[in-house]
């Protein structure tokens, strides 16, 4: 299964843009990249998801990488309510199943 | 609209002992999971589901069996509980296994003693 590379932590001001990188080379065609938050004592709730394209929704944007081996979510205004951990998780193609690796801490800071 | 539904919410164990853990969804979802996550860890799938009578192994299958006897429940059972399966599980459900986004429950937190 191909797996995720994201940094540990991020922080940012609140109202300001957030872009959460991550990397996926191993990526294979059929993997439908995912993003998933989770707070504190919560299951995790999905955010986004795409294949190739961009895709945007009332939560966040996702940029894929013309050759898909990164993407980079994008939160447009970060609130407080946005401090969570993000995961960035490959769907297999086959088996649908969501390999999940440590995510990446956000704190806002007021 | 309950979504996912986990019980119990919370459950304390001896070495040993079995049980089992209820997950139930009315949104007629064909795929389900469990996935496990241990302390500063993400989650590792155990079990999934494409539908009712089929399973197939996760991640970390060992010492856990799952059932899937309809659309609805997919119970997770412990055989023989182990310190090391103390941890916080989760149940998910989505329309399919690929494309759709998961569902997942407010997790089970399990402590074996």
């Amino acid at each position: 299964d191909a797996k995720t590379t994201q940094p540990n932590s991020m922080e940012s001001n609140e109202e300001e843009p957030v872009h959460l990188p991550c990397n996926h080379s191993t990526i294979s065609g059929t993997d439908y990249i995912h993003w998933y938050r989770q707070l504190p004592s919560q299951g995790p709730e999905y955010v986004i998801h795409g294949l190739t394209s961009n895709v945007n929704n009332r939560m966040a944007s996702l940029a894929i990488a013309e050759d898909r081996k990164s993407s980079t979510l994008i939160l447009h205004r970060a609130t407080l309510r946005d401090a969570a951990v993000y995961y960035c998780i490959l769907s297999s193609g086959n088996t649908g199943k969501l390999i999940f690796g440590q995510g990446t801490t956000l704190q806002v800071k007021p | 609209n309950a979504g996912v539904t986990q019980t119990p919410k919370f459950q304390v164990l001896k070495t040993g002992q079995s049980m089992t853990l209820q997950c139930a969804q009315d949104m007629n979802h064909e795929y389900m999971s469990w996935y496990r996550q241990d302390p500063g860890m993400g989650l590792r799938l155990i079990h999934y589901s494409v539908g009712a009578g089929i399973t197939d192994q996760g991640e970390v299958p060992n010492g856990y069996n799952v059932s899937r006897s309809t659309t609805e429940d997919f119970p997770l059972r412990l055989l023989s509980a182990a310190p090391s399966q103390t941890s916080v599980y989760f149940c998910a459900s989505s329309y399919d296994r690929v494309n759709q986004p998961q569902h997942f429950g407010d997790g089970t937190r399990l402590s074996i003693l």
